[in-house]
């Protein structure tokens, strides 16, 4: 792995159901995030973790939970998706210094019918 | 509230010069970030301004005002690859970055 690395590229998702999303970096960063991004507007922020065993909520993290075990992983789920939550989901991980930048994942494009 | 403001879309010829501005609303300030964004990818990092000033690197130059909560983005020598959107973020006191909706911009040739 180099970088950072999200799976599945792209899903369609019945409502209701429930969906993990799936991020892992391999820059031993202490910082990670989860963003949406729709159309017109710029990116959300869902929830963040500054180190291993933390996490916060951003922006708008209803209907989201995150957790974040170790250092590289910082899955996202969805625990009953609605058709709202259609999005691109974007992970981005920072070394956590005030002037760090973010380096983002690939992205998830999530359809949620 | 927050608020980040920047053109919706703005249109320039290859070779030429463009300036995306970006204005900004924030509670605190911890700087100021731009990346850039082509289609269907995810944001890379651009520069970063946390003093005021003109940073220089390459064909790209950041310049920040805090005292006016204004910064833009100049691109110069214009290429078709430059074809993308340009995204202005702001760290809060919180130290979470704020976003704005995204500059697109159209390279013409």
């Amino acid at each position: 792995i180099a970088g950072i690395t999200q799976a599945p590229t792209s899903q369609i998702l019945a409502a209701g159901r429930r969906m993990t999303l799936r991020c892992t970096q391999d820059m031993r960063h202490n910082a990670m995030y989860w963003y949406r991004q729709d159309l017109g507007l710029g990116l959300r922020l869902i929830h963040y973790s500054n180190t291993a065993g933390t996490t916060g909520k951003g922006e708008v993290p209803d209907g989201y939970s995150v957790s974040r075990a170790n250092t590289d992983d910082f899955p996202l789920t969805l625990a009953s998706a609605v058709p709202s939550q259609t999005s691109v989901y974007f992970c981005a991980s920072s070394d956590g210094l005030a002037g760090d930048e973010q380096f983002f994942g690939p992205g998830t494009r999530l359809t949620v019918l | 509230g927050q608020n980040i403001d920047q053109p919706t879309e703005m249109t320039a010829t290859e070779g030429a010069i463009v300036q995306i501005n970006c204005t900004y609303q924030t509670s605190g300030f911890n700087g100021l970030f731009w990346y850039q964004q082509h289609a269907g990818e995810a944001p890379t990092f651009l520069s970063y301004n946390v003093l005021d000033g003109l940073e220089e690197k390459g064909r790209f130059s950041s310049f920040l005002s805090r005292s006016k909560g204004y910064s833009y983005l100049l691109l110069k020598e214009l290429q078709m690859k430059d074809s993308a959107s340009y995204l202005c973020a702001v760290k809060d006191s919180n130290y979470q970055l704020i976003w704005g909706a995204g500059t697109k911009l159209i390279i013409k040739p």
